[in-house]
């Protein structure tokens, strides 16, 4: 057990509609990161936020967003959802120093319909 | 920006025998780090093994080494004594060590099959 959570597990919506993933965070880190694994991009990093800030962007497309929470909890949140969303999203978190190694949450799989 | 390479999509090896998965990257920073992660079915990212650029001696743990070469941008895994556990996908992993970010760039993977 990595002590990262994530909820939910599985996750089926149709096209259009909108989720939100959520992330806690082992005790004691700070960062927050979401990576989003697929079969055709493999894994992408999507977004990192550190204390409440974002602190890192990679390919996050424009229709997702996320935010991290005082208690440190984050939520990655997808709207207009289309098939090729379809993927294993990961939340991972470390101490956010850069000797920090990080460490993940079991992912939540979205199937989009 | 950096990339990282896994030439090998699926390797097999005997139970108890030795395998070695390749990685190359590309980056022009002098201090980073690696990482093989190893994924399961249970899809669960576990980290396997880190290496610190600035290191010359190569990391081990337990069964499990790695052969880095900083000139050749070539961070190689060794499993030795190869177990029906290690059954996995297994990803190399690049992290700068500047400020800004500490997120980590991901090969394809290489999947692993261990026969008994």
């Amino acid at each position: 057990d990595s002590g990262v959570t994530q909820t939910p597990k599985h996750l089926i919506t149709a096209t259009g509609q909108r989720v939100t993933l959520r992330c806690s965070p082992r005790s004691g880190d700070l960062s927050v990161y979401w990576y989003q694994q697929s079969l055709d991009q493999g894994l992408q990093f999507l977004i990192q936020y550190y204390n409440g800030e974002e602190r890192a962007k990679g390919n996050i497309l424009e229709r997702f967003s996320a935010q991290q929470f005082p208690d440190l909890h984050s939520e990655l949140n997808l709207s207009s959802l289309e098939l090729g969303d379809s993927a294993l999203y990961f939340c991972a978190s470390s101490a956010g120093q850069a000797v920090g190694e990080a460490f993940f949450g079991q992912g939540t799989r979205l199937t989009v319909v | 920006a950096q990339t990282v390479t896994q030439s090998q999509p699926e390797m097999s090896v005997q139970e108890a025998e030795t395998v070695t998965l390749s990685c190359t990257y590309d980056t022009s920073e002098s201090d980073y780090y690696l990482f093989w992660y190893k994924q399961p079915p249970s899809r669960q990212m576990i980290l396997v093994i880190r290496q610190e650029a600035y290191k010359q001696q190569n990391a081990t743990e337990n069964r499990f080494s790695v052969n880095f070469q900083k000139a050749a941008k070539s961070f190689s895994l060794k499993i030795s004594d190869s177990q029906l556990g290690d059954a996995a996908m297994y990803f190399c992993a690049y992290r700068s060590a500047q400020g800004g970010s500490e997120k980590l760039v991901f090969g394809k993977g290489t999947k692993l099959t261990v026969n008994p």
